[in-house]
């Protein structure tokens, strides 16, 4: 099955730099790429997602990078916040298909 | 709608009991999942229900625990007897048909604590 993983575990940024999260997966197959936030106490919340027609997807202060060729990829958060300190998902499934195989979390710290 | 509903938040528990984890879907959702939280392994998929049949139980550590979804509005995972490596959090998650966008509804999760 698919097997996703998650680089840095941790990353701490100072308050209005980039914060980059890159993610690996094993499965050619895959082309649903969702990324998932998590706050202290909460559940997960989907933030973006990208299939594998496109290479980029941006939204406000977050983008999603795909590289299908290298099976990878990864979040963008640029001007980082004090709100976007959280644990970060990264995800990969066949499109339609419910399992969704996610990686281990990354924490991001944003240093005010 | 107030999203999906998970009860209780926390629950503790000594070695051997039963724990029964509740969860209200999301009005009109017609997939239901149980994730399993851990340090150790991240997210990981139980089982997931569609129109209130499992779907996929591959998940399921162990047939200590056991699912189900009586029907669209409520689903329970049991286990019993619980292990202290029961303990971590569970979230129960829901989504429409994936033709839509495939995102999927969690749940404030129920910790649990098995000692």
């Amino acid at each position: 099955g698919e097997n996703v993983e998650q680089h840095p575990s941790t990353l701490s940024v100072q308050e209005g730099d980039s914060a980059v999260i890159k993610c690996t997966y094993s499965d050619s197959a895959s082309n649903y790429f969702p990324w998932y936030k998590q706050e202290l106490g909460k559940g997960p919340q989907l933030i973006i997602d990208i299939r594998s027609n496109v290479g980029e997807k941006k939204d406000q202060r977050i983008a999603v990078t795909l590289n299908k060729t290298a099976k990878h990829f990864s979040l963008h958060i640029t001007e980082t916040q004090p709100e976007d300190s959280a644990v970060y998902f990264c995800a990969a499934s066949l499109y339609g298909n419910n399992r969704l195989a996610f990686g281990k979390g990354n924490q991001v710290v944003v240093i005010p | 709608d107030a999203g999906v509903i998970q009860s209780p938040r926390h629950e503790v528990t000594e070695m051997g009991q039963e724990v029964t984890l509740r969860c209200k879907p999301i009005s009109g959702h017609d997939y239901l999942f149980w994730y399993r939280q851990t340090m150790m392994r991240g997210l990981e998929l139980l089982i997931y229900f569609n129109n209130n049949v499992p779907i996929d139980d591959s998940g399921m550590p162990e047939d200590r625990f056991s699912a189900k979804m009586p029907n669209a509005s409520f689903s329970t995972l049991k286990i019993q007897p619980s292990e202290p490596r029961d303990s971590a959090v569970y979230f129960c998650a829901s989504s429409f048909p994936t033709t839509n966008t495939g995102e999927l509804f969690f749940g404030e999760g129920s910790r649990l604590t098995v000692l």
